[in-house]
């Protein structure tokens, strides 16, 4: 299973909105909504932003939305703030998970 | 709450094996379906594998197959993540995660070098 495809990088300024797309096949991000997002910080584990296409778990700010169209699916992250700065991972999860490559955000 | 903490740092020659421990609290690891992530120095994350409710099987990785194993033990509600024929690419951080990925242990170094 090939790893689902990101953009390396994005950015975005202070208050603005940024959308990380995670690319995938009709074998996986196309056939099921099952598809989560996860926001890691140097040095720290992975923290679960999204699940099951667009859910925000309890806890995560409503600034963070998730949708799919297709074998895309896309995470967006509104009104920036600094400490959105980090690497996002996207998964695609039916039996065998496939991770993104990642994308590392950057505020501006 | 879910806990997972993991064991600390090793240090492994190329072609040993190693033995990454998970140890599971505020919850029975029977409750849990456990999965191991690993993440090389600079690199993003990669599935090695994980326990399938939906089969009761444990399924890996096909890039891992024949490498790894996991085990768990529910007497001390913990999981254990086994490497063997290691190699100098081997060398990352080493993460358990229950199965939605929404707990994880703090990761643990394996660093193979000869």
């Amino acid at each position: 299973q090939s790893a689902l495809t990101q953009p390396a990088s994005v950015s975005g300024s202070p208050g603005q909105s940024i959308t990380i797309s995670c690319t995938g096949t009709s074998s996986d991000v196309g056939s099921y909504n099952l598809v989560s997002w996860y926001q890691q910080h140097p040095g720290k584990a992975p923290k679960l932003m999204i699940y099951e296409v667009s859910k925000r778990p309890s806890g995560v700010s409503n600034r963070f939305s998730g949708s799919k169209s297709g074998n895309t699916a896309s995470l967006t992250i509104s009104g920036l703030q600094a400490e959105d700065e980090a690497d996002y991972y996207c998964c695609s999860y039916a039996g065998s998970r496939v991770f993104g490559g990642g994308t590392k955000l950057t505020v501006l | 709450q879910v806990q997972l903490v993991q064991s600390g740092a090793e240090v492994k020659k190329p072609g040993a094996s190693v033995k990454v421990s998970c140890k599971v609290s505020g919850y029975t690891l029977t409750e849990l379906s456990m999965h191991w992530v690993r993440q090389a120095p600079g690199k993003g994350l990669e599935w090695m594998g994980g326990f399938d409710p939906e089969d009761g099987e444990t399924i890996y990785a096909q890039k891992f197959q024949g490498r790894v194993t996991m085990t768990e033990d529910t007497s001390t509600d913990t999981a254990y993540m086994e490497l063997s024929s290691l190699r100098s690419e081997d060398t990352a951080v080493y993460y358990c995660a229950t199965e939605a990925f929404d707990y994880w242990g703090q990761g643990t170094l394996v660093t193979v070098s000869s």
